[in-house]
């Protein structure tokens, strides 16, 4: 699966946006990108994901660039429960996929 | 959304023993199922791959006679940390795929700690 790029930590204030991007350069004409977060000892919760065109949904919305090398995950109106780390991954949408977990962005929604 | 449960969600264990960590997928037929580990502070670390009937395919450098893994059916995964020593504490993690026509989507479990002491 392509390897992504992510910050490792970024602040967001209460109530505004917050805005993780990911690059993803190598990433294949059959791969989707696929958003999960991880609160404090807790399992992954998927968030959202897409191929080509913008997603939303009650979460999140996922904006992905035209050439697809990079995309960026909005939670429209972060609360403090937003704070956590979240992964943007790559991969197929097909049997035989493997979701692999890179470093993700620890983000920390501040009152 | 779909729910993957697992069992115990914490476990201390003494030395030497085994234990075994249940992962159910409770709304869906599971074909595939996937195990992984976490330390502290970092990301999580895929262990191996399971589909129903058959062996699991581990990742480079995960001992497959010591994590062993049985899927034995479409709702059913088990991971037994056999001969447990105090670098296997972890926070185990499985999740459940339903492999469905068009939609190959990922559920996690809440996750198991295990404490070996």
């Amino acid at each position: 699966d392509a390897k992504t790029t992510q910050p490792p930590s970024m602040d967001c204030a209460e109530g505004r946006a917050a805005n993780l991007p990911c690059n993803h350069s190598t990433i294949s004409g059959n791969e989707y990108v696929y958003w999960y977060r991880q609160i404090h000892s807790q399992g992954p919760q998927y968030i959202i994901h897409g191929l080509k065109n913008n997603e939303t949904n009650e979460m999140a919305s996922l904006i992905i660039t035209e050439d697809r090398k990079s995309s960026t995950l909005i939670l429209p109106h972060a609360t403090l429960r937003d704070t956590a780390v979240y992964y943007c991954i790559v991969r197929v949408n097909t049997g035989g996929f493997k979701t692999i977990f890179g470093a993700g962005t620890r983000l920390f929604v501040k009152a | 959304g779909a729910v993957v449960s697992q069992h115990p969600s914490r476990v201390i264990c003494k030395s030497g023993t085994s234990v075994k960590i249940e992962c159910r997928s409770l709304d869906f037929q599971a074909t595939t199922m996937f195990w992984y580990r976490q330390f502290p502070k970092q990301s999580l670390m895929l262990m191996a791959t399971s589909n129903e009937g058959s062996k699991a395919t581990y990742e480079q450098g995960v001992e497959k006679d010591k994590f062993l893994i049985n899927h034995a059916s479409l709702t059913l995964s088990t991971l037994t940390v056999t001969s447990a020593h105090p670098e296997d504490s972890s926070f185990y993690i499985c999740s459940a795929s339903s492999g469905l026509a068009a939609s190959y989507e990922q559920y996690f479990g809440p996750g198991t700690r295990l404490t070996v002491t």
